[in-house]
């Protein structure tokens, strides 16, 4: 079965500063990976999506993820954070098309002004 | 288009307690999915559905929880008794028929329960 796993449970970055999440991932092919953000009080939202193709994605809000299959990783970046980017982030994967998604245990974001 | 609607927001009861859950999912969305996510975890599956018929139910704790799609459009998801280890958000989303893996889904902003 497919795992994800986010390895920082919490991260503080100060406002402009760059950003980088971490997920790495346990499957034996190419998963259907995403990343997720969640406000406090809010159901999640769909930053981006990989499966194939460029391995460099961009999302909204102006994040991107790149795919590193030697690495097993899917990690989010972002050049300059924003007070409005603190929240909680979910790495998901997905074996196939119709199938569910499995979340990492999240990060949570925090950003100093 | 309109989202992914649940209610209640929050419910409060107290154990041994019965609760249910409402979802209507976004139009034309066959699959619909109810997920817990307890305070500092991530959402774990409990149920799949496709139109009105179960496609994964394996980590649904069937002693206690149960769900239905019955028109294969509108979904509740009961717990009945209800344990402290309950307490949690339940999120639903749906997908389009087949695509939840690859287009993910939409989800709706979660009923937080808390069992006292």
């Amino acid at each position: 079965a497919q795992s994800v796993t986010q390895p920082d449970i919490h991260i503080t970055v100060s406002e402009g500063a760059s950003l980088e999440l971490r997920c790495n991932y346990s499957y034996g092919a190419t998963p259907y990976l995403f990343w997720y953000v969640q406000s406090p009080g809010q159901g999640l939202q769909l930053l981006l999506k990989y499966f194939s193709g460029d391995t460099l994605v961009q999302g909204i809000k102006g994040f991107e993820a790149e795919f590193k299959r030697s690495q097993s990783s899917f990690n989010l970046r972002k050049p300059s954070v924003h007070w409005s980017d603190a929240a909680e982030y979910f790495c998901a994967v997905g074996v196939n098309a119709g199938n569910m998604l499995t979340f990492g245990g999240g990060t949570r974001l925090m950003v100093k002004p | 288009e309109a989202g992914v609607a649940q209610s209640p927001r929050y419910k409060i009861i107290e154990k041994r307690q019965s609760v249910a859950f409402w979802c209507n999912p976004i139009s034309g969305h066959a699959t619909l999915y109810w997920y817990q996510q307890i305070l500092g975890q991530g959402p774990k599956l409990l149920i799949q559905f496709q139109n009105n018929g179960v496609v994964d139910d394996s980590q649904l704790p069937k002693d206690r929880f149960s769900a239905e799609r019955l028109k294969g459009v509108d979904s509740t998801l009961k717990i009945q008794p209800a344990k402290l280890e309950d307490s949690a958000v339940y999120l639903c989303a749906s997908s389009l028929a087949g695509t939840g893996a690859a287009y993910g889904y939409t989800f709706g902003s979660g009923t937080r329960l808390t069992v006292v």
